[in-house]
């Protein structure tokens, strides 16, 4: 089953660490996305890539934030100085282009607990 | 501003029963309406979704009801069994638009009591 895969599955870190998380797409879709749950909602958009064009950005984004999909494939999503309220899962989805925008394969998601 | 209230936030239905979920809208932009379905420690799958030239459909025992005029759609499971025991999200989104199009309810906890 070559589902989309996230690394890691959990990260427990002090504040003030940084940490990245890496997703794998499934192959052959070219719209990847990054989003964070917190327990009790739903998810919330952080960033999109259409191949290695990083298409758009939440306000949720902040500075100490930053993704990158080198090569239109894998991508990592890094986080800065973490802060507890950094606290939550990170999912990543992807999508083949000209499916529709709600048509998201989601991973098992990265869940960060920021001490 | 939130733009997809999701009700109720708990449902516990007997084996057997209809479990019914609710969700209304703001953004009449909004144009693709799905389902996900999340177990714990999984990410949320698609389940079923709607676009609102319909005001229903149905796969298997999964069934969305659309109303327009009033901005709501709701999840019918019919003959809701143990194994639906999940996270139901309502979302909506652009069919045509951008990533941040998706905007998820926050979701309900469905238990089915065997």
């Amino acid at each position: 089953d070559t589902g989309v895969s996230q690394n890691p599955r959990h990260k427990i870190t002090k504040r003030g660490q940084n940490v990245t998380f890496r997703c794998d797409p499934i192959s052959e879709h070219n719209r990847l996305y990054w989003y964070r749950q917190t327990l009790g909602q739903g998810p919330e958009f952080l960033t999109y890539f259409q191949n290695e064009a990083q298409l758009e950005k939440s306000r949720l984004l902040s500075d100490r934030f930053s993704a990158e999909r080198p090569k239109g494939s894998f991508s990592t999503l890094e986080i800065q100085r973490t802060e507890q309220g950094d606290s939550a899962m990170y999912l990543c989805a992807s999508s083949r282009f000209g499916q529709g925008a709600g048509e998201l394969f989601f991973g098992e998601g990265s869940r960060l607990t920021v001490l | 501003q939130q733009q997809v209230k999701q009700s109720p936030q708990s449902l516990i239905v007997q084996k057997g029963g209809i479990s019914i979920i609710n969700c209304a809208y703001e953004n009449t932009a909004f144009d693709y309406f799905p389902w996900y379905q999340q177990f714990p420690g999984k990410g949320p799958a698609l389940l079923i979704a709607i676009r609102p030239d319909v005001s229903e459909k149905k796969e298997g025992r999964f069934t969305i009801s659309f109303n327009k005029s009033a901005k709501q759609f709701s999840l019918h499971i019919m003959d809701s069994q143990p194994g639906d025991s999940a996270t139901y999200f309502c979302a909506a989104t652009y069919s045509g638009g951008g990533a941040d199009g998706l905007t998820f309810g926050k979701g309900t906890h469905l238990i089915i009591q065997p």
